[in-house]
């Protein structure tokens, strides 16, 4: 199985500031049709999870521009330009390449 | 609008077992894969189950081999979990997600989720 590894486990964050999320695969999530299957998710408090990156730098519909992703093989990272009190919770990332899928163990992001 | 709504959790004894639904609604449902992903209490998410868009293919974590078996009627609209040999570690929200694009997701919509609890 893939296994997924992210860090920070906890990230706290100034509000308008800049954060950072690492993930990282124990094997390449790059497909032979070119795709890189790695998505993220938010999970915000008391809610069900939500797609936020699709194909490792694709937003979602819906998302705001301040978030991104980027990596290939196996590493990969989420960018939030400048964050908001709205996005707390905790982030996954998940491999789509192979079954079983896994996620990583989640970052939790909360405000300073 | 697209909406899972799952139900059928609920208090069983370890080694019971318990169905869960999901009823599906705003889209083509036998059009798409189907999973089960569930969360200890806690925890982090977990793949359970998933079943293909034709119901010939099903996948299973390693940790439910066996006891569950995921299936779907499309002419209801709904995916099931039929969950076996329960034990302790099954315990928690279980929620049922739209692949989006293939097998493995991504997954753009998620139900609510319902609880599971395994205890004597």
């Amino acid at each position: 199985d893939i296994v997924m590894t992210q860090s920070p486990l906890s990230l706290p964050v100034t509000p308008g500031e800049p954060a950072s999320i690492s993930c990282w695969s124990s094997q390449s999530l790059l497909h032979s049709n070119g795709y890189t299957y790695l998505d993220w998710y938010l999970q915000k408090p008391g809610q069900s999870p939500h797609l936020l990156i699709y194909l490792t730098s694709n937003r979602a519909s819906g998302v705001p521009d301040r978030f991104s992703g980027s990596g290939s093989g196996t590493d990969f990272t989420l960018k939030i330009s400048r964050v908001e009190p709205e996005d707390v919770g905790v982030y996954y990332c998940m491999q789509g390449l192979q079954t079983p899928l896994t996620f990583g163990g989640g970052t939790k992001v909360e405000i300073k | 609008e697209v909406q899972l709504v799952e139900s059928g959790g609920g208090l069983v004894q370890p080694g019971g077992s318990l169905r869960l639904s999901c009823a599906a609604s705003g889209f083509t449902f036998s059009d798409y894969t189907m999973h089960w992903v569930r969360q200890a209490p806690g925890k982090g998410l977990e793949f359970v189950a998933a079943i293909t868009s034709n119901g010939g293919t099903t996948y299973y974590a390693h940790s439910v081999k066996g006891r569950f078996a995921i299936s779907r009627d499309d002419s209801q609209n709904t995916l099931y979990l039929q969950m076996g040999s329960l034990r302790a570690e099954d315990m928690g929200v279980y929620y049922c997600a739209r692949a989006w694009m293939q097998v493995g997701g991504p997954f753009d919509y998620w139900g609510q989720g319902t609880l599971v609890s395994v205890s004597s």
